[in-house]
């Protein structure tokens, strides 16, 4: 199955950091990984991609295991407008992103 | 910028009736696709097109039918309202295919098929 596996929520406190985990164990070398987030009734946004090594950006880091069967987004400093559901998605054969149904994350302020 | 931009945010039909979800970007990505949402549930490819004139079929392309006549627009047509098809519907759009850049999504069209 191409899909990636995911808690199905998380809590955290605002303004902490919070670690989103996902595993794809069936990955293959070529695939990325992508992270997208969905505010309430609004389309998915965008956070971060990568394929092998650590990757940052203004939103988030994702830090991909060496065997990249699985890796950890990374929110360093939480607010309570970073509630929403995570996607981990990973690419099938014709490149195409495979969407689960995602991590909803709850922020306590 | 305008980014995606899909039009009606909302809709009502009555079973049996025909539709066209309407998509437009304005960043000159060659690649667009269609997704529906249902309740709880992640995103389902419908239809993606990889450029003006070419089309291909995704995950749930029943009921579905699109073209690309330009670059810009990529509309999505209900043949036969179901309501099966309801659903929250997005539009995306990104500059390769090869999901190696990120992807631009609509704000969705929430349709109710009754």
């Amino acid at each position: 199955d191409a899909k990636t596996t995911q808690p199905n929520s998380m809590e955290s406190n605002e303004e902490e950091p919070v670690h989103l985990p996902c595993n794809h164990s069936t990955i293959s070398g070529t695939d990325y990984i992508h992270w997208y987030r969905q505010l309430p009734s609004q389309g998915p946004e965008y956070v971060i991609h990568g394929l092998t090594s650590n990757v940052n950006n203004r939103m988030a880091s994702l830090a991909i295991a060496e065997d990249r069967k699985s890796s950890t987004l990374i929110l360093h400093r939480a607010t309570l407008r970073d509630a929403a559901v995570y996607y981990c998605i990973r690419t099938d054969s014709n490149y195409q992103l495979i969407w689960g149904a995602g991590t909803k994350l709850i922020i306590k302020p | 910028n305008a980014g995606v931009t899909q039009t009606p945010k909302f809709q009502v039909l009555k079973t049996g009736q025909s539709m066209t979800l309407q998509c437009a970007q304005d960043m000159n990505h060659e690649y667009m696709s269609w997704y529906r949402q249902d309740p709880g549930m992640g995103l389902r490819l419908i239809h993606y097109s990889v450029g003006a004139g070419i089309t291909d079929q995704g995950e749930v392309p029943n009921g579905y039918n699109v073209s690309r006549s330009t670059t810009e627009d990529f509309p999505l047509r209900l043949l036969s309202a179901a309501p099966s098809q309801t659903s929250v519907y997005f539009c995306a759009s990104s500059y390769s295919r090869k999901g190696t850049t990120e992807a631009f999504f609509g704000q969705g069209t929430r349709l109710t098929v009754v």
